[in-house]
């Protein structure tokens, strides 16, 4: 159950795009699209922002999209905004019937 | 509004044991699987557990199994870690989340989640 890797910051300026990847193996994001991403601010829980790779719960922005290749995830932000100033985790289900995160990354908009 | 209270958490020695709640409202608790994840200061989101929507199933991380047990009672609305042989690392603030979807199999998503409690394991 090791973690799915992120990297550990992104930054943009408002109104840009950035994507944020998630890399994990066959047993976990490679091999089931049960792939989910995961905002929170600072003190807060985390909301779920993407399901099964690139679903939005409703009330989500479309400016939150997924996608998957392989073993690895991406969630793009498009149009960013201060709010979007977060930190980002990816989560999937694996082979173990257990699921796992990714070590979060922090997104700064400039 | 739907709504998961944690409750329980506090201060422990190593080898100690905490058990901890978490009240739902809001929803069909007994429709629904649900998780226990938890987060170290200063470090990012671990899961722990997760309970099949009638308790017929339990899935645990391998950093907690076998010292720690999730269980729920639907006709309380209530979900509930016994954690058992307490570490430092086990020292973080735990959340309950409800899964996305209805009588889900296995552990996917959280869509609801509590506030979370405060476990810290210290001498």
């Amino acid at each position: 159950q090791s973690a799915l890797t992120q990297p550990a910051s992104v930054s943009g300026s408002p109104g840009q795009s950035i994507t944020i990847s998630c890399t994990g193996t066959s047993s976990d994001v490679g091999g089931y699209n049960y792939v989910s991403w995961y905002q929170q601010h600072p003190g807060k829980a985390p909301k779920l922002m993407i399901y099964d790779v690139s679903k939005r719960p409703s009330g989500v922005s479309n400016r939150f999209s997924g996608s998957k290749s392989g073993n690895t995830a991406s969630l793009t932000i498009s149009g960013l905004q201060a709010e979007d100033e977060a930190d980002y985790y990816c989560s999937s289900y694996t082979s173990s019937s257990t699921g796992v995160f990714g070590g979060g990354t922090k997104l700064t908009v400039l | 509004q739907v709504q998961l209270v944690e409750s329980g958490g506090g201060v422990v020695q190593p080898g100690g044991s905490l058990r901890l709640s978490c009240a739902a409202s809001g929803f069909t608790f007994s429709s629904y699987g649900m998780h226990w994840v938890r987060q170290a200061p200063g470090k990012g989101l671990e899961w722990v557990a997760f309970i099949r929507y009638d308790g017929s199933n339990k899935y645990y991380a391998d950093s907690v199994k076998g010292r720690f047990t999730i269980s729920r009672d639907n006709s309380k609305n209530t979900l509930y870690l016994q954690m058992n042989s307490l570490r430092a690392e086990d020292t973080a603030v735990y959340y309950c989340a409800k899964d996305l979807k209805v009588q889900d199999y296995v552990p996917r998503y959280m869509d609801v989640w509590g506030k979370g409690t405060t476990v810290t394991v210290s001498s």
